[in-house]
């Protein structure tokens, strides 16, 4: 199974952007997809998006608009979440996650450890 | 975009109590219903996938039911260290949504 590790937290000025990783160890990174879900202070999890590594094929979350970029570097194995003009609302812990295989769409089966963005001036 | 309502939103039970959260979806969704476990400060744990499949290593205690839109997670026997916020997330098609989550504590 993938273990996946995440960049460290960061703080943003609001309308800048926010680059966050998701390094994938274990098995052939290119079997898995991954997904996104953020979690505000005291919220519930919100699904942002997802890449297929493979195929570079990614899905968004209508919300997000152009706001949000996700790329794969195999080479590397790491998956980049791209958040841009921030506001406070962005504000959240991030997850990254490896889909279940199978089928076009999944559950979500193994977890980044998070990757707290603070948005504030 | 499909809808996912949990009920309740909070609940307290006595260590041993069988406790149930439903989750129903706006739309149907077939079998493609998940649930997660996330205790206090930590990551998000799957306990149950296509709705009743119990993933691997999760206490048998853990169960799961339902199909379409109404769907179930029932714990026969509470223990202490099931506190945590519980969420369902459809997977039927895009964009995939979790419910609000139930916040379940001991008595």
């Amino acid at each position: 199974q993938v273990q996946l590790m995440q960049s460290g937290a960061a703080v943003k000025k609001p309308g800048s952007s926010v680059r966050v990783s998701c390094k994938a160890s274990g098995e052939t990174f290119n079997n898995y997809i991954v997904a996104w879900v953020r979690q505000a202070p005291g919220q519930g999890l919100e699904w942002m998006g997802r890449i297929s590594p493979v195929i570079e094929a990614s899905n968004f979350a209508p919300k997000f608009g152009g706001r949000l970029t996700i790329t794969a570097d195999s080479h590397t194995k790491t998956i980049f979440l791209e958040l841009s003009s921030l506001t406070s609302e962005d504000t959240a812990i991030y997850y990254c996650a490896t889909e279940g295989k199978g089928r076009f769409l999944q559950y979500l089966l193994a977890w980044g450890q998070g990757t707290l963005v603070t948005v504030s001036s | 975009d499909i809808q996912m309502t949990q009920s309740p939103s909070s609940l307290s039970a006595s260590v041993g109590d069988r406790v149930t959260i439903t989750c129903q979806a706006s739309q149907d969704i077939g079998k493609y219903l998940s649930w997660y476990q996330q205790k206090p400060g930590k990551v998000p744990n799957l306990l149950i996938y296509d709705a009743s499949t119990l993933e691997t290593g999760v206490p048998s205690r853990f169960s799961g039911s339902g199909s379409g839109t109404h769907f179930s997670l029932t714990i026969s026997s509470l223990q202490p260290e099931d506190v945590a916020t519980y969420y369902c997330h459809h997977y039927n098609h895009l964009p995939p949504a979790f419910g609000q989550g139930t916040k379940l504590l001991i008595k």
